[in-house]
């Protein structure tokens, strides 16, 4: 069935890069996104690449898919303090769902 | 403009007692969807509408539960009666033809 799945914890010190990655299972996937959740808040969206995309780069964002293998990642360039959250990845397929990973806790060390 | 708004933020109620959770979805959107996170569970899709209408409420988890979207604008979750188990954050979120979703800022739930 579908799933997306996701490591539970990363952490990484202030200044350095941070890749979260994602393995999903539907290939009829449309968008791949990213959310961010602080704590206290609600899920933030990030960013999303479109299926037919390799990577897509904002500000110090970069998502990379690779459809031959389902897997997406999100590196965060110069992480900062502020970055620290639960990053969620998540596939629409159509229809009327979203699959959410289980999300990957982000800690960043000053 | 003005995002997914949720009310109330924060709720605290007694076991047995009716809770009511309030969603209003961005203008415009035609699609809405109740979640519930838990550290155990993570986050749950409940229910979702599309043009008002009840899709899938596959996921609502007992009968104690219901949603009600009586208007393009406005959606209500209710339990009744609540349990602690019940006790988590509620997320709507609403989106343009089931894509992109939207979140609003959560409902934090504790019954006691």
């Amino acid at each position: 069935g579908e799933d997306v799945e996701q490591s539970l914890f990363l952490s990484v010190r202030e200044g350095d890069s941070s890749v979260i990655n994602c393995t999903y299972t539907d290939s009829s996937s449309t968008y791949l996104y990213w959310y961010k959740q602080e704590p206290g808040a609600g899920l933030q969206l990030l960013t999303y690449i479109f299926s037919n995309m390799d990577m897509k780069q904002d500000q110090r964002l970069t998502v990379l898919l690779n459809k031959k293998d389902k897997h997406l990642s999100l590196r965060i360039a110069d992480t900062q303090t502020g970055d620290s959250a639960i990053y969620f990845c998540a596939e629409y397929t159509g229809g009327f769902k979203t699959i959410f990973g289980a999300g990957t806790r982000l800690f960043v060390k000053a | 403009d003005a995002g997914v708004i949720q009310s109330p933020r924060h709720e605290v109620t007694e076991m047995g007692q009716e809770v009511t959770l309030r969603c209003k979805p961005i203008s415009g959107h035609n699609s809405l969807f109740w979640y519930r996170q838990t550290m155990m569970r993570g986050l749950e899709l409940l229910i979702y509408f599309n043009n008002n209408v009840p899709i899938d409420d596959s996921g609502m988890p007992e009968d104690r539960f219901s949603a009600k979207m009586p208007n393009a604008s406005f959606s209500t979750l209710k339990i009744q009666p609540s349990e602690p188990r019940d006790s988590a954050v509620y997320f709507c979120a609403s989106s343009y033809d089931t894509d992109t979703q939207y979140f609003g800022p959560g409902t934090r739930l504790t019954v006691l």
